[in-house]
């Protein structure tokens, strides 16, 4: 069983929609990661927080909005998705120990398969 | 800017004999290593990763990667192969603002 935890698995959507994914890790980790993953291709970064804070945007579209409401929950807030938007998103978190967080792996979810019509 | 290159897309391999997956990386100053696995409809999972130290490093499910300095390499090996090991599989480096940069996958068929 995965330690990160993502609502909901699937999800199929209008192009008007708004919808949010969420994601729970209660390993006390402090840096969370957003990543969005084509078929047969490597997660590609989207967001970086690192104590509740926004740290790293990968000059992701605003339709794609994220949220850390605190150290154990992410958010990802959707609106106006185009289909090409359509993929598995997955969440991650890592220690953020500043002395040793370059060696530290990330713990990934099993993603929310997003589906837009 | 860190890399790695995963050369192989698909690697097949007989049940029982071993196997290795090739990763090659490009680096400045210390590379942060890693290994994950991705099994169908999961997220990824983290096998091992090398830092400083043996260069032969053990993790998850009895696999274990060798660090080349030389021959800038972090193959994943396994002595016996079991057709549960069949998955997509992914070598990773940390870069400098601690981005996981990934390989582009290479697909493991274990065959019965």
């Amino acid at each position: 069983d995965t330690e990160v935890t993502q609502t909901p698995k699937h999800l199929v959507m209008g192009m008007t929609n708004k919808k949010s994914l969420k994601c729970e890790q209660h390993m006390g980790h402090r840096a969370m990661y957003w990543y969005k993953q084509k078929a047969k291709k490597p997660p590609e970064l989207m967001f970086v927080y690192s104590y509740e804070k926004l740290s790293i945007n990968e000059s992701v579209p605003s339709r794609f909005s994220p949220e850390c409401p605190n150290s154990s929950l992410l958010n990802l807030h959707l609106h106006a998705l185009q289909p090409e938007d359509s993929a598995l998103y997955l969440c991650a978190s890592s220690q953020d120990r500043s002395r040793d967080r370059a060696n530290q792996p990330q713990h990934f979810g099993d993603g929310t398969r997003l589906s837009i019509l | 800017a860190q890399s790695v290159a995963q050369p192989e897309d698909q690697v097949n391999v007989a049940e029982g004999n071993p196997l290795t997956v090739k990763c090659t990386y490009s680096v400045s100053g210390n590379p942060y290593l890693f290994w994950y696995v991705q099994y169908p409809n999961r997220g990824l999972q983290f096998l091992l990763k090398y830092i400083t130290g043996d260069n032969l490093v053990k993790g998850s499910y009895g696999f274990e990667a060798e660090f080349n300095k030389s021959q800038t390499s972090f193959h994943l090996k396994k002595p016996s192969a079991l057709v549960s090991d069949s998955a997509l599989y992914f070598c990773a480096v940390k870069d400098r603002d601690d981005k996981i940069i990934f390989g582009k996958g290479t697909r493991l068929h274990i065959l019965p």
